[in-house]
C-alpha cells in the first residue's frame, strides 16, 4: 500500500529533451518536496509546495520547474536536461511541514540522460 | 548558513558491536532531528527522531542523543546485524518547514 508513488521508477531521456517526473500521494499531506540525490550524496532540496504556495531554493537552476495541480499530485519538469542532471529524484510529503514531523518519501525516479 | 556535518562518511563494525554516527548543526533554531536509513536503490526511511525538548530517545537497538548546547546529535546502534548495513542520513530543520540532510554515513556490518 504505497502512499507516495513516483512514476516512472526509471527514466531515460535525451540531452536537451524536456522530461516530466510525477509524484502522487494518498496521505492528504499539505506539503510536497522534490529532492535531487546524486550517487550516495545527501538529498538536495530543489523546491517544495506548502499547499499551493511554491517555495524555490535559491540555488535551484531555472532548468527545473514544478507544478502542483491539486493536493495529490506534484510534477517535476526539467526543461533541457544536461548530463549533470542525471540523478535520483525523490518526492517527499509531510503534514504541516516536514521540518517538524518528518517526511514520507516515494521510491524515487532514477533519471539517466544520454 | 544552514549546515549539517556528518561523521564518519564510512563505518565498518563487526556484527554484534555498536555503531555511532554523529552530526553537528549550525543553527540553534533547529528543533527537530530525524535519522533516515537508505538501502541501496531504495527510498530513505525514517528510523528514529528526536525533538529539542528531549535529550535522548531509544527504540529497541537504536537510540539518538541530542546535545543542544554543543549543537550535535548522534545515532547509536547496538548489537548490530547484517541488515543494518545501509547509508544513514541525519537531518534537521533549522526551525523551518524543510529538512536539510547530512552528507551520509555508509555503514557496513562485517559478519
Amino acid at each position: 500500500d504505497a502512499m507516495v508513488i513516483q512514476n516512472p521508477r526509471y527514466q531515460v531521456t535525451q540531452f536537451g529533451k524536456p522530461v516530466t517526473l510525477s509524484c502522487s500521494q494518498t496521505l492528504n499531506h499539505n506539503v510536497m518536496y522534490w529532492y535531487q540525490q546524486k550517487s550516495s550524496q545527501a538529498p538536495k532540496l530543489l523546491f517544495h509546495y506548502y499547499d499551493k504556495d511554491f517555495n524555490n531554493e535559491a540555488d535551484t537552476p531555472d532548468n527545473f520547474q514544478s507544478r502542483r495541480p491539486n493536493t495529490s499530485f506534484c510534477f517535476l519538469d526539467i526543461r533541457s536536461p544536461g548530463l549533470g542532471d542525471a540523478a535520483m529524484y525523490l518526492c517527499a510529503t509531510s503534514r504541516e511541514g516536514g521540518g517538524y514531523y518528518g517526511y514520507t518519501f516515494g521510491s524515487g525516479t532514477r533519471l539517466t540522460v544520454v | 548558513g544552514e549546515n549539517v556535518e556528518q561523521h564518519p562518511s564510512t563505518l565498518s563494525v563487526q556484527e554484534g558491536d555498536s555503531a555511532v554516527i554523529k552530526c553537528t548543526y549550525s543553527d540553534s533554531a533547529s528543533n527537530y532531528f530525524p535519522w533516515y536509513k537508505q538501502e541501496l536503490g531504495k527510498r530513505p526511511q525514517l528510523i528514529i527522531d528526536i525533538r529539542s525538548n528531549v535529550g535522548e530517545k531509544k527504540d529497541q537497538r537504536i537510540a539518538v542523543t541530542l546535545n543542544k548546547t554543543a549543537k550535535h546529535f548522534s545515532l547509536h546502534i547496538t548489537e548490530t546485524q547484517p541488515e543494518d548495513s545501509a547509508v544513514y542520513f541525519c537531518a534537521t530543520n533549522f526551525g523551518n518547514e524543510k529538512l536539510t540532510f547530512g552528507t551520509g554515513t555508509r555503514l557496513t556490518i562485517i559478519p
